[in-house]
């Protein structure tokens, strides 16, 4: 199982947003509803941010949305904010119970 | 607190093996998937294996037939058997819960293995 394709970095001042691209295939992405994504701070574990592709668990800001078209999913960070920045995942089943990550991208407020 | 705490990680010569235990509190553990992840410092995130509430397991292809998961529900501790080790398998391993079907909700603070002679 390949990695999901995302571009490995993105920028935004505060207040302005940006979007995160996370390519799969019809085997995975295309295929089933359960992206998730996952903010990364240096040294800590991941944390969900959102799931079934545009979800929010409880206590994740609603600047944080998803999307999904395609074989091509999307996360969209709104009125960034310094403690966003960080690098983010994205993960997607892929039948069979398998499942696989993205290639991460480091998001970066300038 | 819904809480996971991995240990067992350490230094490790190629061809050895080493046990991964995680434990969790805070929440029915027998009612969860639950799954291993690693990621070798620097990289990005690898989905390792997943152990369902009925016991059944699935595993990446590069750790199948090497790897073993497992889990106790009396001690609400999950565990991973890691056989036959490579240089490759050098990574912090984080156990997550399943939650919100097919999504990793609750994260570990993860432990490093590395594999090295």
């Amino acid at each position: 199982q390949s990695a999901l394709t995302q571009p490995p970095s993105a920028s935004g001042s505060p207040g302005q947003s940006v979007t995160i691209s996370c390519t799969g295939t019809s085997s995975d992405v295309g295929d089933y509803n359960y992206v998730s994504w996952y903010q990364q701070h240096p040294g800590k574990a991941p944390k969900l941010m959102i799931y079934e592709v545009s979800k929010r668990p409880s206590g994740v800001p609603d600047r944080f949305s998803g999307s999904k078209s395609g074989n091509t999913a999307s996360l969209t960070v709104s009125g960034l904010q310094a403690e966003d920045e960080a690098d983010y995942y994205c993960s997607s089943y892929a039948a069979s119970n398998n499942y696989v990550f993205g290639t991460g991208t480091k998001v970066t407020v300038l | 607190e819904v809480q996971l705490v991995e240990s067992g990680g350490g230094l490790v010569q190629p061809g050895g093996s080493l046990r991964l235990s995680c434990a969790a509190s805070g929440f029915t553990f027998s009612t969860y998937w639950m799954h291993w992840v690693r990621q070798v410092p620097g990289k990005g995130l690898v989905w390792v294996s997943c152990i369902k509430v009925d016991g059944s397991t699935t595993y990446a292809d590069s750790v199948k037939g090497r790897f073993t998961i497992s889990r106790d529900n009396a001690k609400n501790t999950l565990y991973l058997q890691m056989n036959s080790l490579r240089a490759e398998d050098t990574a912090v391993y984080y156990c997550a819960r399943g939650g919100y079907i097919s999504a990793f909700d609750i994260w570990g603070q993860g432990t490093l293995v590395t594999v090295s002679s």
